[in-house]
């Protein structure tokens, strides 16, 4: 069975651009998490959908959005890149809405902004 | 403002040793997680924690949490190089509306 998959694997942008990163969960979860994992600032929350509504947000600003479309996919978008924007972006997936459903993570999105 | 806090941030031991990680939160919170990541790697979920005294083993390693306290820990018993990895706490908030992770442990098992 796959795993949760991401697109692309690196990503390079210039500040001012948008970028669009891509995640596709597990077949069978409905819910997908995405995080940002900046060099430091560690790892932090950043949305989490399920069943294609946000359900949680971090506290990130409104330029960081996404969606999660009828096949469960998700995609986050960050508008106005910055510097600071730079970072591992991890999306993970898990069955629903109980809390111990175990979150699967996938392999990232290296976005860097020059 | 919810704040996690993780000691140590380095650990360096021997294999067989075991040791304890510890997490400190500020608020009140009834859901802690911890995740494992190998270098260049992304995270692992290893053990989601909802309730006072709950306790969770996994091979060498098992977590507890101390709500009261507001305490986690994460101990590692008999530890192989095998482990040698960061290791995460998070904490979500009372009110669902935020997740803070702590620093990061990183574990080095020597032989």
């Amino acid at each position: 069975e796959a795993g949760v998959t991401q697109s692309p694997t690196h990503l390079i942008k210039t500040r001012g651009q948008q970028a669009t990163l891509r995640c596709s969960p597990i077949s069978g979860h409905t819910s997908v998490y995405w995080y940002q994992q900046a060099l430091g600032l560690g790892l932090q929350f950043l949305l989490w959908y399920d069943e294609g509504e946000e359900r949680n947000r971090g506290n990130f600003p409104p330029r960081f959005s996404g969606r999660q479309f009828p096949n469960y996919s998700s995609e986050l978008n960050v508008n106005a890149l910055e510097l600071e924007d730079s970072a591992l972006y991890l999306c993970a997936s898990s069955l629903g809405l109980q809390v111990t459903d175990t979150q699967y993570f996938g392999p990232g999105t290296r976005l860097t902004v020059l | 403002e919810l704040k996690v806090e993780q000691n140590p941030l380095f650990l360096s031991m021997q294999e067989g040793k075991n040791y304890t990680i510890y997490c400190n939160y500020s608020t009140t919170s009834d859901r802690l997680y911890w995740y494992r990541q190998d270098p260049g790697k992304s995270l692992e979920s290893l053990f989601v924690l909802l309730s006072n005294g709950a306790v969770k083993q996994e091979g060498r390693l098992m977590a507890s949490l101390d709500t009261k306290a507001r305490l986690s820990t994460l101990h590692i018993t008999a530890a192989v190089h095998d482990l040698s990895a960061t290791y995460f706490c998070a904490v979500e908030g009372w009110n669902n509306n935020d997740m803070r992770f702590g620093a990061g442990t990183r574990l080095t098992v020597k032989p």
